[in-house]
């Protein structure tokens, strides 16, 4: 069962546009969700991580919206740019334990 | 950032034989992780290490499967016998607490 899931699995916008990637999850005792990006043949890097105490986070043109009742959050990338292109994966972790349990990525393509 | 190495980059090996891979975490970090990547596909988290002990294992996590850091040198992940299954990419991950979590360049592993 795929605890955490992302949509779409990929995306394409142009240069300057705002990009949105959807994340939801299964488990109400998931209390930290981190973003992470990863370039082709690199590590994934932390890009911006929220706690369920907030439902907005953001850094620059990174923001992550939180909906706990839905049990989703989204990703937006505003003025993107073709150096955002990267996949990026949601991931999840529960008070108590030290996995991260990560989505299945977005494929983002910044096009100019 | 937080800089997570990793030894070998790359270790094409026959299956059956033994294989050790290398970490060297961020100097202060407490927590140690190693996770899984088959191409294409998310992370899948293997083992968490703390304090000389394993705390949390994934059912991908087998018998031949064990992880070690000896006297704060490398966190390292042994796997013997190998098998087909095995090759993919292992990330080492490290963590001054439990969630934020820091990548190495991960090892890709090539198993025949």
């Amino acid at each position: 069962q795929q605890q955490v899931r992302q949509s779409p699995q990929s995306l394409t916008v142009w240069e300057g546009e705002t990009a949105i990637l959807n994340c939801s999850y299964e488990d109400s005792t998931f209390d930290y969700f981190p973003w992470y990006w990863q370039f082709p043949r690199e590590s994934p890097a932390l890009l911006i991580a929220i706690r369920p105490v907030s439902n907005k986070k953001e850094d620059g043109r990174f923001t992550i919206f939180f909906n706990k009742r839905e049990k989703k959050l989204s990703l937006h990338i505003t003025d993107s740019q073709p150096g955002d292109s990267a996949t990026y994966f949601c991931a999840a972790n529960q008070g108590g334990s030290a996995k991260l349990i990560f989505g299945e990525g977005t494929k983002l393509t910044v096009s100019s | 950032g937080p800089k997570v190495l990793q030894i070998p980059s790359h270790q094409i090996i026959d299956m059956g034989q033994m294989v050790t891979l290398n970490c060297d975490p961020v100097s202060n970090h407490l927590y140690f992780y190693w996770y899984k990547q088959i191409l294409g596909q998310q992370m899948e988290f293997l083992v968490n290490f703390y304090n000389g002990k394993v705390m949390e294992k994934s059912k991908l996590f087998k018998d031949q499967f064990s992880v070690e850091r000896p006297d704060g040198s490398y966190f390292t992940l042994k796997i013997q016998p190998t098998a087909l299954e095995d090759s993919a990419v292992y990330f080492c991950a490290s963590s001054l607490v439990q969630g934020e979590q820091y990548f190495g360049p991960g090892t890709r592993l090539t198993v025949l």
